[in-house]
């Protein structure tokens, strides 16, 4: 069954304090891993796509990496207004669908 | 562009009672999916359309009934409202095409069944 399982589930950073957040997949043919920042009481909002082991992607502070069985988001010098659940997920197998983890809760400390 | 919307925001229904949740999408896009999103549990997918007239069932689609008349235009229905269907309910859309799925997402409707 494919399954993606993010973690940690919750993390509180103090402002500069870097750190990654994992998001570990088993899926065959893997079409792509997507990650999406959700604020609160808004909708996920598109991050990145990796879609090969190796693939880098940067966004202001965040980075996102891909390995075989799971990507790191990560987060150097974060910023108040990095606090955001973030989401990562997979297309199942021929589906033209994603499967989500159930997210970090992501908190920076001024 | 507005994206994709949802309507209502926000609805507090009775056990038992009906709704209509409405989103639209100015994208042109061919897909459209309901998802339902509960503490802890992420996003789990309901229904989904591949197209105007067609739906097909997600994960969790039991209570649950969408129709897609119109390209832009897909409704998530519940017939006999339940507690446990109190949930925040997102709608996506795209056009995935080879290797581009990303799905744009709605503001969300927050439901509440007592």
């Amino acid at each position: 069954e494919d399954q993606v399982t993010q973690s940690p589930e919750a993390l509180r950073l103090q402002e500069g304090e870097s750190s990654s957040l994992n998001c570990s997949y088993t899926v065959s043919g893997l079409r792509g891993l997507f990650w999406y920042r959700q604020d609160p009481g808004k909708g996920p909002e598109f991050l990145f796509t990796l879609y090969s082991a190796g693939e880098e992607k940067e966004k202001e502070r965040l980075k996102a990496t891909l390995t075989k069985k799971e990507s790191f988001l990560h987060i150097t010098a974060p910023k108040p207004e990095d606090s955001a659940t973030y989401l990562c997920a997979v297309p199942p197998g021929s589906a033209r669908q994603l499967t989500f983890g159930s997210g970090t809760q992501l908190t920076v400390l001024p | 562009n507005a994206g994709v919307t949802q309507t209502p925001k926000f609805r507090v229904l009775k056990t038992g009672q009906s709704m209509t949740l409405l989103c639209a999408q100015d994208m042109n896009h061919e897909y459209m999916y309901w998802y339902r999103q509960d503490p802890g549990m992420g996003l789990r997918l309901i229904h989904y359309s591949v197209g105007e007239g067609t739906t097909a069932k997600g994960e969790v689609p039991d209570g649950y009934n969408v129709s897609r008349l119109k390209k832009q235009n897909f409704l998530l229905g519940l017939e006999s409202a339940a507690p446990s269907q109190t949930s925040v309910y997102f709608c996506a859309s795209n056009s995935p095409t080879g290797y581009q799925e990303t799905q744009y997402f709605g503001p969300g409707t927050r439901l509440l069944v007592l």
